[in-house]
Protein backbone atom coordinates (compact mmCIF):
# COMPACT_ATOMS: atom_id res chain seq x y z
CA UNK A 1 0.00 0.00 0.00
CA UNK A 2 1.46 3.59 -1.01
CA UNK A 3 2.55 5.54 1.99
CA UNK A 4 0.66 8.03 4.05
CA UNK A 5 2.35 11.12 5.80
CA UNK A 6 0.36 12.82 8.99
CA UNK A 7 1.65 15.09 11.49
CA UNK A 8 2.36 14.01 14.22
CA UNK A 9 0.39 15.89 17.11
CA UNK A 10 -2.01 18.58 16.79
CA UNK A 11 -4.33 20.41 19.30
CA UNK A 12 -8.01 21.64 19.33
CA UNK A 13 -10.39 23.66 21.57
CA UNK A 14 -13.38 21.99 22.54
CA UNK A 15 -16.56 22.95 19.91
CA UNK A 16 -14.23 24.12 17.46
CA UNK A 17 -13.77 22.31 13.89
CA UNK A 18 -10.50 20.37 13.51
CA UNK A 19 -9.00 19.63 10.15
CA UNK A 20 -6.40 16.19 10.13
CA UNK A 21 -3.71 16.90 7.25
CA UNK A 22 -2.69 13.73 5.58
CA UNK A 23 -0.63 13.60 2.70
CA UNK A 24 -0.79 10.42 -0.21
CA UNK A 25 1.60 12.19 -2.98
CA UNK A 26 2.21 8.68 -4.78
CA UNK A 27 -1.70 7.55 -4.20
CA UNK A 28 -2.56 5.49 -7.12
CA UNK A 29 -6.05 5.86 -9.10
CA UNK A 30 -7.46 3.25 -7.19
CA UNK A 31 -6.65 4.31 -3.86
CA UNK A 32 -9.12 4.21 -1.32
CA UNK A 33 -8.55 7.15 1.72
CA UNK A 34 -9.45 5.39 4.84
CA UNK A 35 -9.55 6.66 8.25
CA UNK A 36 -9.42 5.28 11.84
CA UNK A 37 -9.20 6.58 15.03
CA UNK A 38 -7.98 5.01 18.63
CA UNK A 39 -9.50 6.14 21.62
CA UNK A 40 -7.76 6.05 24.75
CA UNK A 41 -7.53 2.28 25.67
CA UNK A 42 -9.24 1.04 22.71
CA UNK A 43 -9.29 -0.70 19.50
CA UNK A 44 -9.03 1.17 16.04
CA UNK A 45 -12.60 2.41 14.58
CA UNK A 46 -13.82 3.10 11.66
CA UNK A 47 -14.13 6.85 10.78
CA UNK A 48 -14.55 7.19 6.86
CA UNK A 49 -13.33 6.57 3.16
CA UNK A 50 -13.65 7.61 0.38
CA UNK A 51 -12.01 7.95 -3.42
CA UNK A 52 -12.61 11.04 -5.75
CA UNK A 53 -15.38 12.64 -3.77
CA UNK A 54 -15.79 14.43 -0.50
CA UNK A 55 -17.41 12.19 1.64
CA UNK A 56 -19.87 13.15 4.82
CA UNK A 57 -21.20 10.95 7.27
CA UNK A 58 -22.06 10.91 11.15
CA UNK A 59 -18.76 10.91 12.97
CA UNK A 60 -17.11 13.04 10.19
CA UNK A 61 -16.18 14.70 6.67
CA UNK A 62 -13.27 13.79 4.13
CA UNK A 63 -12.16 16.55 2.04
CA UNK A 64 -9.99 15.02 -1.43
CA UNK A 65 -7.73 17.09 -3.31
CA UNK A 66 -8.45 17.50 -6.86
CA UNK A 67 -5.22 15.67 -7.43
CA UNK A 68 -5.84 13.22 -4.54
CA UNK A 69 -2.25 13.76 -3.24
CA UNK A 70 -3.43 14.77 -0.21
CA UNK A 71 -6.83 14.65 2.08
CA UNK A 72 -8.48 16.33 5.29
CA UNK A 73 -10.07 14.65 7.96
CA UNK A 74 -12.87 17.44 9.14
CA UNK A 75 -14.06 17.16 12.63
CA UNK A 76 -16.97 20.15 12.68
CA UNK A 77 -17.30 20.36 16.25
CA UNK A 78 -14.66 18.71 18.43
CA UNK A 79 -15.40 17.06 21.41
CA UNK A 80 -13.15 15.75 24.42
CA UNK A 81 -14.44 12.40 23.24
CA UNK A 82 -12.61 13.29 20.19
CA UNK A 83 -9.41 13.02 21.51
CA UNK A 84 -8.01 10.07 19.96
CA UNK A 85 -4.86 9.24 17.41
CA UNK A 86 -6.55 9.51 14.29
CA UNK A 87 -4.90 6.89 11.03
CA UNK A 88 -4.58 8.28 7.67
CA UNK A 89 -4.59 4.48 5.98
CA UNK A 90 -4.56 3.29 1.86
CA UNK A 91 -6.14 0.73 0.21
CA UNK A 92 -6.70 -0.71 -3.55
CA UNK A 93 -8.31 -3.73 -4.35
CA UNK A 94 -5.25 -5.86 -4.20
CA UNK A 95 -4.56 -4.91 -1.05
CA UNK A 96 -3.40 -7.34 1.40
CA UNK A 97 -6.02 -8.12 3.80
CA UNK A 98 -4.97 -6.69 6.77
CA UNK A 99 -4.18 -2.86 7.47
CA UNK A 100 -0.80 -1.23 7.23
CA UNK A 101 -0.61 1.49 10.54
CA UNK A 102 1.65 4.28 10.50
CA UNK A 103 2.02 6.88 13.20
CA UNK A 104 -0.70 8.75 12.88
CA UNK A 105 -1.80 12.03 14.68
CA UNK A 106 -2.56 12.34 18.03
CA UNK A 107 -5.49 14.91 18.31
CA UNK A 108 -5.84 16.39 22.07
CA UNK A 109 -8.66 18.33 22.75
CA UNK A 110 -9.20 21.25 25.18
CA UNK A 111 -12.30 22.69 27.43
CA UNK B 1 -25.55 -5.94 17.61
CA UNK B 2 -22.68 -7.39 18.82
CA UNK B 3 -19.66 -6.27 17.99
CA UNK B 4 -15.62 -8.21 18.62
CA UNK B 5 -15.38 -9.44 21.81
CA UNK B 6 -12.23 -10.56 23.08
CA UNK B 7 -10.93 -12.53 26.53
CA UNK B 8 -9.48 -12.27 28.50
CA UNK B 9 -9.22 -8.25 29.24
CA UNK B 10 -5.89 -8.85 30.77
CA UNK B 11 -3.62 -11.70 31.43
CA UNK B 12 -0.78 -12.06 33.19
CA UNK B 13 1.65 -14.52 32.71
CA UNK B 14 5.39 -15.79 34.02
CA UNK B 15 8.37 -15.90 31.12
CA UNK B 16 8.35 -19.26 29.57
CA UNK B 17 4.80 -20.06 29.92
CA UNK B 18 2.11 -20.29 27.20
CA UNK B 19 -0.74 -18.44 26.86
CA UNK B 20 -3.79 -18.25 24.68
CA UNK B 21 -6.14 -15.45 24.02
CA UNK B 22 -9.71 -15.96 22.63
CA UNK B 23 -11.56 -13.63 19.69
CA UNK B 24 -15.10 -14.12 18.67
CA UNK B 25 -16.18 -11.77 15.57
CA UNK B 26 -18.76 -10.48 14.34
CA UNK B 27 -21.27 -12.80 13.11
CA UNK B 28 -21.16 -13.66 9.49
CA UNK B 29 -17.48 -11.96 9.16
CA UNK B 30 -15.55 -13.88 6.97
CA UNK B 31 -12.28 -12.08 7.62
CA UNK B 32 -10.55 -12.34 10.81
CA UNK B 33 -7.53 -10.14 11.81
CA UNK B 34 -4.94 -10.20 15.13
CA UNK B 35 -2.61 -7.40 15.71
CA UNK B 36 -0.69 -6.09 18.32
CA UNK B 37 0.34 -2.55 19.95
CA UNK B 38 3.45 -2.50 22.27
CA UNK B 39 3.83 0.18 24.74
CA UNK B 40 4.32 3.18 22.66
CA UNK B 41 4.46 1.49 19.25
CA UNK B 42 1.88 1.58 16.19
CA UNK B 43 -0.14 -1.13 15.41
CA UNK B 44 1.51 -4.51 13.74
CA UNK B 45 -0.06 -7.01 11.77
CA UNK B 46 0.19 -10.37 13.05
CA UNK B 47 -1.92 -12.66 10.94
CA UNK B 48 -5.21 -12.69 9.08
CA UNK B 49 -7.82 -15.53 7.90
CA UNK B 50 -10.45 -15.04 4.89
CA UNK B 51 -12.90 -17.48 5.01
CA UNK B 52 -11.57 -21.25 3.89
CA UNK B 53 -8.48 -20.37 2.71
CA UNK B 54 -4.93 -20.56 4.20
CA UNK B 55 -4.24 -17.91 6.49
CA UNK B 56 -1.72 -15.15 5.61
CA UNK B 57 0.73 -15.81 8.78
CA UNK B 58 3.18 -13.23 6.99
CA UNK B 59 3.21 -10.76 10.55
CA UNK B 60 3.78 -13.41 12.63
CA UNK B 61 7.21 -12.34 14.79
CA UNK B 62 8.24 -15.95 14.94
CA UNK B 63 7.24 -19.74 15.63
CA UNK B 64 6.13 -19.38 19.21
CA UNK B 65 3.24 -17.50 17.91
CA UNK B 66 0.06 -19.53 16.39
CA UNK B 67 -3.37 -19.18 15.93
CA UNK B 68 -6.04 -21.11 15.11
CA UNK B 69 -9.63 -20.13 13.48
CA UNK B 70 -12.67 -23.25 14.20
CA UNK B 71 -15.48 -23.18 12.08
CA UNK B 72 -15.08 -20.00 10.74
CA UNK B 73 -15.99 -18.25 14.17
CA UNK B 74 -13.54 -18.23 16.55
CA UNK B 75 -10.19 -17.44 16.86
CA UNK B 76 -7.24 -18.25 19.60
CA UNK B 77 -3.68 -16.42 19.36
CA UNK B 78 -1.78 -18.70 20.87
CA UNK B 79 1.98 -17.69 22.18
CA UNK B 80 4.34 -20.43 23.56
CA UNK B 81 7.26 -19.67 26.15
CA UNK B 82 6.46 -16.07 26.46
CA UNK B 83 8.82 -13.53 26.60
CA UNK B 84 8.63 -10.15 27.89
CA UNK B 85 8.46 -8.55 24.23
CA UNK B 86 5.75 -10.23 24.14
CA UNK B 87 4.21 -7.86 26.41
CA UNK B 88 1.66 -5.98 24.48
CA UNK B 89 -2.39 -5.28 23.61
CA UNK B 90 -3.15 -7.81 21.49
CA UNK B 91 -6.21 -6.62 19.12
CA UNK B 92 -8.43 -8.98 16.94
CA UNK B 93 -10.52 -7.61 13.84
CA UNK B 94 -13.21 -8.64 11.93
CA UNK B 95 -14.61 -7.80 8.24
CA UNK B 96 -16.84 -8.54 4.99
CA UNK B 97 -14.50 -8.00 2.97
CA UNK B 98 -16.88 -7.45 0.04
CA UNK B 99 -13.73 -5.89 -1.68
CA UNK B 100 -10.32 -5.09 0.37
CA UNK B 101 -10.37 -1.53 -1.00
CA UNK B 102 -13.22 -1.03 0.82
CA UNK B 103 -14.34 -2.75 3.41
CA UNK B 104 -14.24 -1.82 7.17
CA UNK B 105 -12.60 -3.48 9.97
CA UNK B 106 -14.22 -3.80 13.71
CA UNK B 107 -11.73 -4.09 16.62
CA UNK B 108 -12.15 -5.44 19.46
CA UNK B 109 -11.50 -3.98 22.96
CA UNK B 110 -8.29 -5.79 22.74
CA UNK B 111 -6.00 -8.61 25.53
CA UNK B 112 -3.46 -6.72 27.50
CA UNK B 113 -0.81 -9.30 28.00
CA UNK B 114 1.95 -8.34 30.43
CA UNK B 115 4.85 -10.96 30.63
CA UNK B 116 6.37 -11.08 34.09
Amino acid sequence: DAKTTQPNSMESNEEEPVHLPCNHSTISGTDYIHWYRQLPSQGPEYVIHGLTSNVNNRMASLAIAEDRKSSTLILHRATLRDAAVYYCILRYGGSQGNLIFGKGTKLSVKP
Amino acid sequence: GAGVSQSPSNKVTEKGKDVELRCDPISGHTALYWYRQSLGQGLEFLIYFQGNSAPDKSGLPSDRFSAERTGGSVSTLTIQRTQQEDSAVYLCASSLVVTSSTDTQYFGPGTRLTVL
